[in-house]
């Protein structure tokens, strides 16, 4: 069964770096989404792309983040400047049509020193 | 807004024995509703979903669930559990009906700890 897989599964950078968290959708998905999970907290939405824009995001997704589409593959999320507060597991998911169940990858977990 | 409420944050349950999972959520639309499982170190898996139809949906590995309307409510159940099903569970719900977006409100988790 196809799966929507992450990279890395563990990233530890310092506060104040920038980070890239990548995710590979399944193939014939057309939307696309980010969420967190700090721990011992409820997953919580960044963030839906679809069609190489963003169709809606949190008040948690602010300037410091950004996603992009780069290829036909992947799907990113960006942090711009990390800080403490950022560390969390970090979810993708993909979803064939709207309204069908959005499939996770296994998430990154995210560690800022 | 909506909202959605796991009851429990941990269900420990003796294998063989019934074991149901509470949700209640609360929206001023209608809503889709899921059931998705996470074992240690992976990602969600969806157990089960109610779009629309029959109210009670059965989903992988012998779990089901009920949507009651009147109660907000869509409970997870299984008649037998298993070791291996010992597992952190998550309820959610999305509005995608009623607007043009399919996010996931999530409830906090019920963490099942099964027991031989």
């Amino acid at each position: 069964e196809p799966e929507v897989t992450q990279t890395p599964s563990h990233q530890v950078t310092q506060m104040g770096q920038e980070v890239i968290l990548r995710c590979v959708p399944i193939s014939n998905h057309l939307y696309f989404y980010w969420y967190r999970q700090i721990l011992g907290q409820k997953v919580e939405f960044l963030v839906s792309f679809y069609n190489n824009e963003i169709s809606e995001k949190s008040e948690i997704f602010d300037d410091q983040f950004s996603v992009e589409r780069p290829d036909g593959s992947n799907f990113t999320l960006k942090i711009r400047s990390t800080k403490l507060e950022d560390s969390a597991m970090y979810f993708c998911a993909s979803e064939r049509a709207r309204g069908q169940p959005q499939h996770f990858g296994d998430g990154t977990r995210l560690s800022i020193l | 807004a909506q909202s959605v409420t796991q009851l429990d944050s941990q269900v420990p349950v003796f294998e063989e024995a019934p074991v149901e999972l509470r949700c209640n959520y609360s929206s001023s639309v209608s809503v889709y509703l899921f059931w998705y499982v996470q074992y240690p170190n992976q990602g969600l898996q969806l157990l089960l979903k109610y779009l629309s139809g029959s109210t009670l949906v059965k989903g992988i590995n012998g779990f089901e669930a009920e949507f009651n309307k009147s109660q907000t409510s869509f409970h997870l159940r299984k008649p037998s559990v298993h070791i291996s099903d010992t597992a952190e569970y998550f309820c959610a719900v999305s509005n995608f009906p009623n607007n043009a977006g399919n996010m996931l409100t999530f409830g906090g988790g019920t963490r099942l700890m099964v027991k031989p």
